[in-house]
């Protein structure tokens, strides 16, 4: 089954303490990309990689980190977790050559408090 | 970034027509419409995409203007399980970074 996956589904962790949310797809997807999701705000994006070692800049990266290191990887790294970063946190990839549209698939998204 | 404009929410009966609006006055040549809607406690799911002309699919009519500056996500007969985020969005083939904005939500009366 076509899919993204994202690993942990929750969690609460503690201001400073590192941590890294995993994404995977198997669907052979060159773009890849991080969203945060707040009340009232939408879907923000946080960065994006059109392929292995190409990474960008969203909207909202300070804070966190990205590496592309394999296709199907695309984990999200918080190196000091601070209260304003408790989020959800959705991964998505989708295609980016032969025939558009290139839609993007999303994960089942991330619950992350930080307190 | 081309960026969309959409309302906060908007009401409908089970049953009836919706017609979502969308304005993105800063569309690109190349961009395409993108509409995802967003089930509570879920992802984005894809709807249905278009580049100029309107089109349909199993879940939705996309109308798109003659000068591309808007559009409209129409369901034909909602249903309760329509209820959700409706996002409206932009992609070209030449870049990928993505504006969301905050959608509308749809709530769905019986």
């Amino acid at each position: 089954e076509a899919q993204v996956t994202q690993n942990p589904r929750y969690l609460i962790t503690v201001t400073g303490k590192k941590l890294t949310v995993t994404c995977s797809q198997n669907m052979n997807h060159e773009y890849m990309s991080w969203y945060r999701q707040d009340p009232g705000l939408g879907l923000r994006q946080i960065y994006y990689s059109m392929n292995v070692e190409v990474t960008d800049k969203g909207d909202v990266p300070e804070g966190y980190k990205v590496s592309r290191k394999e296709k199907r990887n695309f984990p999200l790294i918080l190196e000091s977790p601070s209260p304003n970063q408790t989020s959800l946190y959705f991964c998505a990839s989708s295609r980016t050559s032969g025939t558009p549209p290139f839609e993007q698939y999303f994960g089942p998204g991330t619950r992350l408090t930080v307190t | 970034d081309a960026k969309t404009t959409q309302p906060n929410s908007m009401e409908s009966n089970e049953e009836e027509p919706v017609h979502l609006p969308c304005n993105h006055s800063t569309i690109s040549g190349t961009d395409y419409i993108h509409w995802y809607r967003q089930l509570p406690s879920q992802g984005p799911e894809y709807v249905i995409h278009g580049l100029t002309s309107n089109v349909n699919n199993r879940m939705a009519s996309l109308a798109i203007a003659e000068d591309r500056k808007s559009s409209t996500l129409i369901l034909h007969r909602a249903t309760l399980r329509d209820a959700a985020v409706y996002y409206c969005i932009l992609r070209g083939t030449g870049g990928f970074k993505t504006i969301f904005g905050a959608g509308t939500r749809l709530f769905v009366k019986a």
